[in-house]
C-alpha cells in the first residue's frame, strides 16, 4: 500500500532550466510533507518541507507547493544546476498518538547535465 | 548529514548471527527514529524511540528486532539470528521535539551472506 508515490523513477534537465519533481498520496491524515535529497552511500538531508495548512513554501532556489485537493505535491528547483543531481524524497508525516513517523516514496533520481 | 552518528557505516554477518547498529543523535536531540531501506525503495519507519522509552514500534518486525535507546549511550538497533532478508541499508534520524524536521545519519549497510 503506497501511500505517498512518486511516479517518475528520474528525471533529467539541462543546467539553468527548472526542475520539477511530483508527489502525490493518498492518506488525508498526513500533516506536513518534506523533501529530502540523498547521495549515493550517504543519508537523506532535508531540503524543505510544507505545512498541510499552505500552499507553497520558498527557499532560494527551492520551491515547493501543496495542492491539498488533488493530494499532491511539487518540489521546484530554479536554476537547476549540475550539484543538485541526486535522488529526491517526497517525505509525508503523520502523527498520532504522541508519535510521528514519516512515510516516504520510492524517490526520483535527477541528473543535471551541463 | 553532521551530527546523527551511525557505526559501523558496514556490517556484514552470515545467517543466524547478530547484528548490532548503533545511533548516536544530534547533540541537543532526544527523540530517534529508525528507518531501513530495501534496493530501489523508500525508507521505511521501523520505530520511534525517546531516553528509556519505545513510544512506537509499529514498523518493527514482530520477531528478532529490537531496539532501546538509554540514558546513556547510543541508541542501539538490535537484529537477532539474521537472514538474508535483512541484508538492507538502516537509517536513524533525530530531531530536538516531535513535528521539527527529522535529520537523518548516513546509515549502515547490512549484507547477509
Amino acid at each position: 500500500d503506497q501511500q505517498v508515490k512518486q511516479n517518475s523513477p528520474s528525471l533529467s534537465v539541462q543546467e539553468g532550466r527548472i526542475s520539477i519533481l511530483n508527489c502525490d498520496y493518498t492518506n488525508s491524515m498526513f500533516d506536513y510533507f518534506l523533501w529530502y535529497k540523498k547521495y549515493p552511500a550517504e543519508g537523506p538531508t532535508f531540503l524543505i518541507s510544507i505545512s498541510s495548512i499552505k500552499d507553497k513554501n520558498e527557499d532560494g532556489r527551492f520551491t515547493v507547493f501543496l495542492n491539498k485537493s488533488a493530494k499532491h505535491l511539487s518540489l521546484h528547483i530554479v536554476p537547476s544546476q549540475p550539484g543538485d543531481s541526486a535522488v529526491y524524497f517526497c517525505a509525508a508525516r503523520i502523527t498520532q498518538g504522541g508519535s510521528e513517523k514519516l512515510v516516504f516514496g520510492k524517490g526520483t533520481k535527477l541528473t543535471v547535465n551541463p | 548529514n553532521a551530527g546523527v552518528m551511525q557505526n559501523p557505516r558496514h556490517l556484514v554477518r552470515r545467517r543466524g548471527q547478530e547484528a548490532r547498529l548503533r545511533c548516536s543523535p544530534m547533540k541537543g536531540h532526544s527523540h530517534v527514529y529508525w528507518y531501513r531501506q530495501l534496493p530501489e525503495e523508500g525508507l521505511k519507519f521501523m520505530v520511534y524511540l525517546q531516553k528509556e522509552n519505545i513510544i512506537d514500534e509499529s514498523g518493527m518486525p514482530k520477531e528478532r528486532f529490537s531496539a532501546e535507546f538509554p540514558k546513556e549511550g547510543p541508541s542501539i538497533l538490535r537484529i537477532q539470528q539474521v537472514v538474508r532478508g535483512d541484508s538492507a541499508a538502516y537509517f536513524c534520524a533525530s530531531s530536538p521535539q516531535l513535528w521539527q524536521p527529522q535529520h537523518f545519519g548516513d546509515g549502515t549497510r547490512l549484507s547477509i551472506l
